[in-house]
């Protein structure tokens, strides 16, 4: 079965730092997407940045930035500038074969001013 | 307006009682989901719905059940509450077609469900 793990249950950063958040996943498809979501204090999920896995660049959203490693199975956000509104519970998410999404339980983001 | 709706936001109720999460969406999108959300455990799948005709269990059924009334409605019901059951509850969708596959979902807001 598909698993992802996140290995930090928290993590805090100084803003205007920089910050990774790890992600891992294990996966048997030749094809899949790769996602990061947000969750702020208004609990709504948002989605920060997308990968496709057959795609060698990596994906970047102003800020946000991902370190995509294949072979490793690895997928780790970067945050760059750190801002308070940034303060949220971050997902990563795997697709499956059906196009289904495989959650990791998320690490929570502590900004400190 | 929100692209996919929850009601309720916020609800409380008793053991025992029958409950009734709504969702629906204007996204035009043919795949609908219902999750859980409980601290530490991420989300769970209870029940996905990839057209009106087809409705599938997650990981997580037991004690639930949905209905997919229109393409754009999907409820989840929970028939006797129990304490348990007390989480954040998520209604999202998904597009389908050759460049829309990617298993992106677009979500609720959330209903917050306490069972005392």
């Amino acid at each position: 079965a598909q698993t992802v793990t996140q290995s930090q249950p928290e993590m805090s950063v100084q803003e205007a730092e920089t910050v990774t958040l790890s992600c891992t996943y294990d996966t048997s498809e030749s094809d899949y997407y790769l996602f990061w979501y947000k969750q702020p204090p208004s609990r709504q999920m948002i989605l920060v940045i997308r990968q496709e896995a057959y795609k060698q660049q990596n994906a970047t959203e102003n800020r946000f930035s991902v370190n995509f490693q294949k072979a490793a199975k690895s997928f780790s956000l970067k945050i760059s500038d750190s801002q308070l509104g940034d303060a949220a519970m971050y997902f990563c998410a795997s697709s499956d074969s059906n196009y289904q999404l495989i959650w990791g339980a998320g690490t929570k983001l502590i900004i400190k001013p | 307006d929100a692209d996919v709706t929850q009601t309720p936001r916020n609800r409380i109720t008793k053991t025992g009682k029958r409950i009734m999460l709504e969702c629906s969406q204007t996204k035009g999108h043919d795949r609908m989901y219902w999750y859980r959300q409980d601290p530490g455990l991420g989300l769970r799948l209870i029940y996905y719905s990839f057209d009106v005709k087809d409705i599938n269990k997650g990981e997580i059924s037991d004690g639930y059940s949905v209905s997919r009334q229109a393409q754009a409605k999907f409820s989840l019901s929970l028939e006797s509450a129990i304490p348990n059951q007390t989480a954040l509850y998520f209604c999202a969708t998904s597009a389908t077609g050759l460049a829309a596959n990617t298993g992106e979902l677009f979500f609720g807001e959330g209903s917050r469900l306490t069972v005392l």
